[in-house]
């Protein structure tokens, strides 16, 4: 069946601008994660988003980031006033939080960049 | 809390030559592991995962790893490299009882695995 799909697959933008980063789960996943990978990095921990419960967002690195997620399905990560550190790939990942262990699932990322 | 450390941030074999890719773990629980591959421009792909089942672990492409509890160890290896498995590789820890913030998963930093020709 289809994965998480992520858009736009590159981005460029201006430094000062905001920008939305969209997922689109596989269907019937609760369970929706944000992360960042910046070059030579691991990957970092943005937001988690589980069912109708809040999201933990203990992860955003600043109140330039958020993100919601509508009808428990698509998710968009919006970043204001982008910096050039924010240049990076956003991955987004579902799980079915089913089984054991839980399993995440990635999609092929975004990658950011900020001129 | 846990942590997952990887211990080598670039591995680099001959192809045809055998693979380890070290991981070791702490974790107050008895975890599950995982180990990731990402390869360039790519997202994140399970390789293979423990679950308590069995301590030898096989996954795809031929990789294996094998979870040593008295040295709080996951090693990811494969007898014969080959050129396809040059890519990045990640190991995980999850605990769910960790109320970490990606559902308890923790990533290692990676793993770049160079395959000399």
């Amino acid at each position: 069946g289809a994965g998480v799909s992520q858009s736009p697959s590159n981005k460029v933008t201006e430094k000062g601008k905001d920008v939305e980063l969209r997922c689109d789960p596989i269907s019937g996943h609760t369970a929706l994660y944000w992360y960042r990978q910046s070059l030579g990095q691991g990957l970092e921990f943005l937001i988690y988003f589980q069912g109708n419960s809040a999201p933990d967002k203990s992860g955003l690195p600043s109140d330039r980031f958020s993100a919601e997620r509508t009808g428990g399905s698509v998710s968009t990560l919006t970043i204001q006033r982008t910096q050039q550190e924010d240049s990076a790939v956003y991955l987004c990942a579902s799980s079915p939080r089913t089984g054991d262990p839980y399993e995440q699932y990635f999609g092929p990322g975004t990658r950011l960049t900020v001129t | 809390a846990q942590s997952v450390t990887q211990l080598d941030s670039h591995v680099s074999v001959s192809e045809g030559t055998p693979v380890l890719l070290r991981c070791n773990y702490s974790s107050s629980y008895s975890p599950s592991l995982f180990w990731y591959v990402q390869h360039p421009n790519k997202g994140l792909q399970l390789l293979l995962k423990y679950t308590s089942a069995a301590t030898l672990v096989k996954g795809i492409n031929g990789f294996e790893a094998e979870f040593k509890k008295s040295e709080t160890s996951f090693h990811l290896t494969k007898p014969s490299a080959h050129m396809s498995d040059a890519a990045e590789y990640f190991c995980v820890v999850s605990d769910p009882y960790s109320g970490g913030g990606a559902d308890g998963l923790t990533f290692g930093k990676g793993t770049h695995l160079i395959i000399q020709p």
